[in-house]
């Protein structure tokens, strides 16, 4: 069945990178973008780009513009989420998405944790 | 950004009818319609329907969701308590070039 597992959460301070993982199964990994969706504690769900698996096209909301990078690695069927400069308003889940049309399956989260 | 707009909270009785709403502009719910996620506390989003009115397999038929206009709505029949969940609304808004969430709706089955 179509599956997305995501990399263990992780704890960072101020001013650090994170890269999170999506590991990608059950389907043709490079035929699907990857979004990237994020909730912060007890808040709702914020976009923040997609990436094109086949293409290595992105797309990026505003807000994260220059503090993001999305890749995707056809071999491994594996897409990455890298976020810099992190704030203590970074703390979140990050969800990686697959997009047939609609946001039809979610990744198990990975929550990171910006703390000094 | 500038986001869809959902109530807070909505309860309604077992067995009983909710009807949660969504509302955008000309620009994201009027334009390509909306797509409705079902979340329980500590799981990942899960995708209920899309672009209105379309289904994803082993989606209960109790669901069904619509838009009239720049609002969006999904209706629940016979309310379980496992409906009990944050549920949000998303839509692709041509104007910002950006996916845009509603703040969700928490909907308690009492």
């Amino acid at each position: 069945q179509v599956q997305l597992v995501q990399s263990g959460a992780e704890v960072k301070k101020p001013g650090a990178s994170v890269k999170v993982s999506c590991k990608a199964s059950g389907y043709t990994f490079s035929g699907y973008k990857k979004h990237w969706v994020r909730q912060a504690p007890g808040q709702g769900l914020e976009w923040m780009g997609w990436v094109n698996p086949n293409s290595g096209g992105t797309h990026y909301a505003q807000k994260f513009q220059g503090r993001v990078t999305m890749t995707g690695d056809t071999s491994i069927s594996t897409a990455y989420m890298e976020l810099y400069s992190l704030r203590t308003d970074d703390t979140a889940v990050y969800y990686c998405v697959r997009d047939s049309g609609s946001f039809d399956c979610w990744g198990q989260g990975t929550l990171v944790t910006v703390s000094s | 950004q500038a986001g869809l707009t959902q109530p807070p909270s909505v309860s309604k009785d077992l067995r009983q009818t909710a009807t949660l709403t969504c509302t955008g502009n000309n620009n994201n719910v009027g334009d390509q319609g909306a797509a409705w996620l079902q979340q329980h506390q500590g799981h990942p989003p899960k995708l209920l329907s899309y672009r209105n009115n379309n289904r994803p397999s082993g989606i209960s038929e109790r669901l069904s969701a619509s838009r009239s206009g720049n609002t969006a709505s999904l209706t629940i029949t016979g309310l379980q308590p496992e409906d009990e969940a944050d549920y949000y609304c998303s839509a692709w808004d041509s104007s910002l070039s950006a996916w845009v969430f509603g703040g969700g709706t928490k909907l308690t089955v009492l």
